[in-house]
């Protein structure tokens, strides 16, 4: 059974298009996440939304919107998609709490290429 | 702010040798911290966690690191490696916020073994 998944997979698209990226987890958390992996395998949070309120925007352009229907899903929205935007996005969930050391239990990703 | 920084980007060794991953943080206050390891084109698994409850923690794998104050560190070791631990191992430092929390990833270290 899978714990975070995402659809689809790949995604493969021509500039200035719309796109979204789903993500369901089934362990019950009341927190999910997306980060982006860029080229360079290098790892940066982009938003977090705890019981269907967002609690983490990083510095992210406003052509992502992520919108989070319930608890158990959190899905990324993404406008006039730019060549920039390529890399592989994660989806990640983890118990709530106060606490910084839950552990995250991630997707295996979606990889966005924009031609 | 906080912050990790992982010396090597790409670390190679011989198949039953000493698996050594340098992870060095940046915190004001006690830090949690992360090991997670990334299999080609997956998402993220948590090797082990630090949380303050022991300096010395083991994790899945054979994997295990030792949090060090003095030094800032939290080196990930593995007494022998094994051909399937070619992956790509990332270190990580967590803040507390909202009911999640926020991870700051290293630069992560390509690790190579060879027979």
């Amino acid at each position: 059974d899978t714990a975070v998944s995402q659809t689809p997979k790949y995604l493969v698209t021509q500039m200035g298009n719309d796109k979204s990226i789903k993500c369901e987890q089934n362990l019950g958390h009341d927190t999910m996440y997306w980060y982006k992996q860029d080229s360079k395998k290098f790892l940066k949070i982009m938003f977090s939304y705890n019981n269907k309120e967002l609690i983490i925007n990083e510095t992210v352009p406003n052509r992502f919107s992520p919108k989070s229907p319930d608890k158990a899903h959190l899905n990324l929205h993404i406008n006039s998609l730019e060549l920039g935007d390529s890399a592989v996005y994660f989806c990640a969930s983890s118990q709530g709490g106060l606490a910084g050391y839950n552990e995250q239990f991630f997707g295996p990703g979606t990889r966005l290429t924009v031609l | 702010a906080q912050s990790v920084t992982q010396l090597g980007s790409h670390v190679s060794v011989s198949e039953g040798a000493l698996v050594l991953l340098r992870c060095n943080y940046s915190s004001s206050v006690p830090p949690y911290l992360f090991w997670y390891v990334q299999y080609p084109n997956q998402g993220l698994q948590l090797l082990l966690k630090y949380t303050s409850a022991a300096t010395l923690v083991k994790g899945i794998n054979g994997f295990e690191a030792e949090f060090k104050k003095s030094e800032t560190s939290f080196h990930l070791t593995k007494p022998s490696a094994h051909m399937s631990d070619a992956a790509e191992y990332f270190c990580a430092v967590a803040r507390g916020t909202g009911g999640g929390n926020k991870l700051t990833f290293g630069t992560g270290t390509q690790l190579k073994v060879e027979l």
